[in-house]
């Protein structure tokens, strides 16, 4: 069964400070990609980085980078000079790429981002 | 209009009602999906549709009835719920052979229903 795990329930950091969320995930499959998702108090979730799993290269985008390690089946997403604005819960996710379209989610880990 | 739409944003519900959940999506895609968010739970994936036709029911319960007339439309059909069913359904949409192309899921801004 292909499974995500976010232990962190509940995280918080100072405005400008750098925080990283921790995700592992598990399937016996080798290709796939790998999402964050942020949901703001609105409740849309929304994208907020992607990874290929055949790439070794760490995705980024502005502010936000993963760690991925994908021997570990590690996801980890960083967020670099906080902002009030990334108050929101992060969801990690993963969908295979044999032919199923079933994304699965973990937990989530609620974030507030303190002024 | 643009994106996924879902109607309504809150639903209070009693045990014996039946009331449905809508989603439309702008986007062009042809899969939607319903997830049922709780607390402390990941996400659950509960049906996936795929040019109208169901491809993934997750052993969801015969009182929860998804119907899906086109691919820009999804329904929830909801009947003689427990209060246990209480959550936040969401529905998304991801374009044709997301899975091969790793593209996102695009969600709406859920139905949030108490059962009572």
């Amino acid at each position: 069964a292909q499974t995500v795990t976010q232990s962190q329930p509940e995280m918080s950091v100072q405005e400008a400070e750098t925080v990283t969320l921790s995700c592992t995930y598990d399937t016996s499959e080798s290709n796939y990609y790998l999402f964050w998702y942020k949901q703001p108090p609105s409740r849309q979730m929304i994208l907020v980085i992607r990874q290929e799993a055949y790439k070794q290269q760490n995705a980024t985008e502005n502010r936000f980078s993963v760690n991925f390690q994908k021997a570990a089946k590690s996801f980890s997403l960083k967020i670099s000079d906080s902002q009030l604005g990334d108050t929101a819960m992060y969801f990690c996710a993963f969908i295979l790429t044999s032919g199923t379209y079933k994304y699965i989610f973990g937990t989530g880990t609620r974030l507030k981002v303190l002024a | 209009e643009t994106g996924v739409t879902q109607t309504p944003r809150h639903l209070v519900m009693g045990m014996t009602n039946k009331k449905s959940l809508k989603c439309e999506q702008h986007l062009g895609h042809n899969a939607m999906y319903w997830y049922k968010q709780s607390a402390k739970k990941p996400l659950e994936l509960m049906f996936v549709y795929n040019f109208k036709e169901q491809t993934e029911n997750n052993s969801v319960p015969s009182r929860f009835s998804p119907e899906c007339p086109n691919s820009s439309h999804l329904f929830l059909h909801l009947h003689t719920l427990q209060p246990e069913d209480s959550a936040l359904y969401l529905c998304a949409s991801s374009q044709e052979m997301a899975y091969r192309l790793g593209t996102e899921a695009f969600f709406g801004q859920g139905t949030r229903l108490t059962v009572v």
